[in-house]
């Protein structure tokens, strides 16, 4: 059974700062691994969707990198803002157009 | 371009009384349509999924139904509600099996 782990749980940093959230999977059989936003109250917004043959994708200051064989993604935030301020959801889709949600990583950035 | 609606936007509703809960798709046809949970301070947990009209894959036993009865339209539903069921409820769409999945606004349900 697939399972998704994100850590941390929660983080907080300066506005400015670089960081990455981390994601892992124990079933390196996956489709592709997608990055979700969401904020308190809302539905999900996708950041970016990473096909299994792919290593990264880019858009703006987020690059999400995946390591299949490893079970592992992780999403880099350049040059934080406070409007990052988010839950950050990692999910991968398996067989059966499954896809499968880690608990989330909660970010908030201080101006 | 696609959209999907997901509506109401909240509700509370008593235990035992009857839930329907209502998404639809617009801008694309024969969508994979999903259902998922989200307890306070969880993840999301995939309750149903279907790949086409009236085929419906569940994924954890429980109180609720899903239906499909149009290609776009996606209801959840319960006969009555227990408390356990209160949760934001998602619906998600994507085309086919390697593409991004599209999510809903979502539904704040509350069982008093």
């Amino acid at each position: 059974k697939q399972e998704v782990t994100q850590i941390p749980a929660a983080l907080s940093v300066p506005e400015g700062e670089n960081l990455v959230l981390n994601c892992s999977f124990t079933d390196s059989a996956i489709y592709n691994l997608q990055w979700f936003r969401q904020d308190p109250g809302k539905g999900l917004t996708s950041l970016l969707l990473i096909q299994s043959s792919q290593r990264e994708q880019t858009s703006g200051r987020l690059n999400a990198s995946l390591d299949k064989s490893s079970g592992r993604s992780t999403l880099y935030i350049a040059a934080s803002q406070p409007g990052d301020s988010a839950t950050y959801l990692c999910a991968v889709m398996t067989g059966g157009f499954k896809t499968i949600f880690g608990a989330g990583t909660r970010l908030f950035v201080k101006a | 371009s696609q959209t999907i609606h997901q509506w109401p936007a909240t509700l509370v509703q008593p235990v035992g009384s009857p839930l329907s809960l209502e998404c639809t798709v617009e801008g694309t046809s024969n969508p994979n349509l999903y259902w998922y949970r989200q307890a306070a301070g969880r993840g999301l947990q995939l309750l149903f999924y279907s790949i086409g009209i009236d085929q419906i894959s569940s994924e954890v036993p429980q109180n609720l139904s899903a239906s499909r009865p149009q290609d776009r339209q996606f209801i959840l539903s319960s006969k009555k509600l227990l408390l356990s069921d209160s949760g934001f409820y998602l619906c998600a769409w994507m085309f086919g099996g390697n593409t991004e999945a599209f999510f809903g606004q979502g539904t704040r349900l509350t069982v008093v």
